[in-house]
């Protein structure tokens, strides 16, 4: 098995760039998928594979890894992107599973 | 568009069993895996399973094998998750996610959850 360890917290004026970190053994082999969740919603994913946004997710969203850290950074970070993230990977076994980091709670000041 | 739309909020006691849907519109349901989410109350998202409906291979989270079943019936596209004895810890929400994929895996479109509440 395979754990994913975030920050539980994390803060940003508005208008300027987060960088929201993912760490974890299994990021050596896989990349991270990046999903939002705002009170009462469900999750949304928001980048997937290598920095791959979904239809309709804004371009300041990106991804990035290096060795057995994952990022997702908010260029240019507004009111609405408050909200909890969430990362996960594919865990070490070879199996499809996935497993999931704590969260990190964005506050957008 | 892709979509899937699960069953609603249930309230039961311990003991009880219980068994919520999740039906995929939009895309075909036997080509992807599916996968189930709890989130307890304040709390973080944790995977508990998935199941390939197109020849029902299912896999648990070894955190949750042996404490829920996760079926489908591919025939109306419908995915399940069942217990057969619930406790008071197993209140929470439950997604389900389409799970996507191959080297790198994702859950690219979600259900808007199912709260389940079991209280005496």
């Amino acid at each position: 098995s395979s754990e994913l360890t975030q920050d539980p917290a994390v803060s940003v004026a508005l208008g300027q760039t987060v960088r929201i970190t993912c760490q974890g053994d299994s990021l050596r082999s896989y990349y991270a998928s990046w999903y939002q969740q705002k009170p009462g919603q469900a999750p949304v994913l928001v980048i997937y594979g290598k920095n791959n946004r979904p239809s309709g997710i804004p371009d300041r969203f990106s991804g990035s890894s290096s060795g057995n850290t994952a990022s997702l950074t908010i260029t240019g970070a507004q009111a609405e992107d408050e909200a909890d993230y969430y990362c996960n990977s594919r865990d070490s076994s070879g199996n499809p599973h996935v497993v999931f980091g704590g969260g990190t709670k964005l506050t957008v000041l | 568009e892709v979509q899937l739309v699960q069953s609603g909020a249930e309230v039961k006691k311990p003991g009880e069993s219980l068994k919520i849907s999740c039906k995929g519109s939009g895309y075909s349901f036997t080509s992807y895996w599916i996968g189930w989410v709890r989130q307890m109350p304040g709390k973080g998202l944790e995977w508990m399973g998935i199941i390939y409906p197109g020849d029902s291979d299912t896999r648990y989270s070894p955190s949750f094998q042996g404490q829920v079943t996760i079926s489908a019936d591919k025939s109306i596209s419908t995915a399940y998750l069942q217990w057969s004895s619930l406790k008071a810890s197993d209140t929470a929400m439950y997604y389900c996610a389409r799970q996507s994929g191959f080297g790198e895996l994702y859950l690219d479109y979600w259900g808007q959850g199912t709260l389940v509440t079991v209280s005496s």
